[in-house]
C-alpha cells in the first residue's frame, strides 16, 4: 500500500510476556520514528532511525524496549517482560530524508497494546 | 527541552462556524517548525498545516489558518466553515530546525478534542 502499515493493530499480552510490533514505512522514506501514545495524551517520542542506523533512542522508557531496522526498511519495536504501564498505542511514522523534508511525518494507524 | 501546551481539552463548534484552537510552546531555539496534526477516530495522524518560525506570514491551507505570534510563543489554529469531517483530536507540535540537529523529532501537546455539531 501507499501508506505506513503497522501490525498487529491490536495486541493483548499478559504481564511478563514479550511482544513485537511491526512497521512497514512508505517506500523510499529514509527516516522512521516510533512514538508511544497513552490514553488521552499526545504521542511521546521513543526512537528514530535514518536508514538502518538508530540515531536517537533517548525516548525509550527502559531497557525492556528495543527497536531495530536491519535493512533500512521494515522496523520492529520489541518490548520484553511487558508491564501494565506499557499499555498504549504505539505509532510508527516515516518521512523523507531530513534535509529534503520540512518535518511532515506520515503516520500509521498504530498498534494498540493492552497488558493485563 | 521544548514543551507544548494545549489548554483546551475539548471544544465544540456548530457546522459552518469558525473555531480557534490554542497552543503555546516554550523553547530557547530561534529557528524551528510548528505543526497542527489531526487524529480522527481511526488514529492515523494527518498533517493539517505547518509554519516555519523564520517566516512572519501566517500559513494557510484552504479552511485552515494559523495565528503565529513568535514573541508570545503562541500558535493557534483557526478552522473556518467547520465541517462534520473536522471532528477529531488536534495536536500542536514543535520541531527544531533540521540544521540545528532537530532530526525531525516532534514534541506534541496533549491535544484538543474538537466536535463539530449539526
Amino acid at each position: 500500500g501507499a501508506g505506513v502499515s503497522q501490525s498487529p493493530r491490536y495486541k493483548v499480552a499478559k504481564r511478563g510476556q514479550d511482544v513485537a510490533l511491526r512497521c512497514d514505512p512508505i517506500s523510499g522514506h529514509v527516516s522512521l520514528f516510533w512514538y508511544q501514545q497513552a490514553l488521552g495524551q499526545g504521542p511521546e517520542f521513543l526512537t528514530y532511525f535514518q536508514n538502518e542506523a538508530q540515531l536517537d533512542k533517548s525516548g525509550l522508557p527502559s531497557d525492556r524496549f528495543f527497536a531495530e531496522r536491519p535493512e533500512g526498511s521494515v522496523s520492529t519495536l520489541k518490548i520484553q517482560r511487558t508491564q501494565q504501564e506499557d499499555s498504549a498505542v504505539y505509532l510508527c511514522a516515516s518521512s523523507l530524508a531530513f534535509l529534503e523534508n520540512t518535518g511532515e511525518l506520515f503516520f500509521g494507524e498504530g498498534s494498540r497494546l493492552t497488558v493485563l | 527541552a521544548q514543551t507544548v501546551t494545549q489548554s483546551q481539552p475539548e471544544m465544540s463548534v456548530q457546522e459552518a462556524e469558525t473555531v480557534t484552537l490554542s497552543c503555546t510552546y516554550d523553547t530557547s531555539e530561534s529557528n524551528y517548525y510548528l505543526f497542527w496534526y489531526k487524529q480522527p477516530p481511526s488514529r492515523q495522524m494527518i498533517l493539517v498545516i505547518r509554519q516555519e518560525a523564520y517566516k512572519q506570514q501566517n500559513a494557510t491551507e484552504n479552511r485552515f489558518s494559523v495565528n503565529f505570534q513568535k514573541a508570545a510563543k503562541s500558535f493557534s489554529l483557526k478552522i473556518s466553515d467547520s465541517q462534520l469531517g473536522d471532528t477529531a483530536m488536534y495536536f500542536c507540535a514543535f520541531m527544531k530546525h533540521v540544521l540545528t540537529g532537530g532530526g525531525n523529532k516532534l514534541t506534541f501537546g496533549t491535544g484538543t478534542q474538537l466536535k463539530v455539531e449539526l
